[in-house]
């Protein structure tokens, strides 16, 4: 069963414009993990932003913030004021809590961003 | 600012033959993951490796696979007998071994496999 679900496949947002990408997951753990990276083109795994599942406040990193409805089971990353170089694949990821684990990361497939000028 | 560093950038085999994808984790973490990415698709967990040992592993990581730290700072993935649908991005991870929930994982910039 998919842990992490990223239902748009492909987002398009234009320059300055706000632009929230999607994340629902999937756990019986209480303690948790989410994250969400950003892969370029060139391919590279950029880490934007963390949220725990006891954090009683949303995450911010600049222009980067976390829409955390722990009810809901949803994580989305909200990019304010986009850039044309915020333009790549976005990731969401849960680390949960199995002591026995090396608490690895699972990713969802991922959305597409594009920022048009 | 230290980071994962992997070699080679990219990777050609013939199917049949054994690789090995090196990686230099950031020198002050303890685990340290291999991820791969077949082109166009998620990113899929491969195996966990702390303290010598693996920790975690997925069920890709088959008896073709294996992992080893065999000195102080390099860490390395095997495919013993490389297949077609081996061909993908091979990414290496490491983190802190503090606070597991909100450690992220720091990640190379990945070796492209072709098997041809």
């Amino acid at each position: 069963a998919q842990k992490i679900t990223q239902t748009q496949p492909g987002m398009f947002v234009q320059e300055k414009e706000a632009v929230t990408l999607d994340c629902t997951y999937d756990t019986s753990d209480q303690s948790y993990g989410l994250f969400w990276y950003k892969q370029p083109s060139s391919g590279e795994m950029i880490f934007l932003i963390y949220q725990g599942s006891y954090d009683e406040q949303n995450a911010t990193e600049g222009r980067y913030s976390l829409n955390f409805q722990k009810a809901r089971k949803s994580a989305n990353l909200v990019i304010s004021a986009s850039q044309l170089g915020d333009s790549a694949m976005y990731f969401c990821a849960m680390r949960e809590g199995r002591s026995n684990s090396g608490y690895a990361l699972n990713f969802g497939k991922g959305t597409s961003l594009l920022v048009t000028p | 600012e230290p980071e994962v560093t992997q070699t080679p950038s990219h990777q050609v085999t013939q199917m049949g033959q054994e690789v090995i994808l090196r990686c230099v984790p950031i020198s002050n973490h303890l685990y340290f993951y291999w991820y791969r990415q077949i082109l166009g698709q998620k990113v899929e967990f491969l195996v966990s490796f702390y303290n010598n040992e693996i920790s975690e592993k997925s069920e890709i990581f088959d008896d073709q696979f294996s992992v080893e730290r065999p000195d102080g700072s390099n860490f390395t993935l095997k495919i013993r007998s490389t297949k077609l649908e081996d061909s993908a991005m091979y990414f290496c991870a490491s983190r802190a071994g503090t606070a597991p929930y909100n450690s992220p994982l720091h990640f190379g910039n990945g070796t492209r496999l072709t098997v041809t």
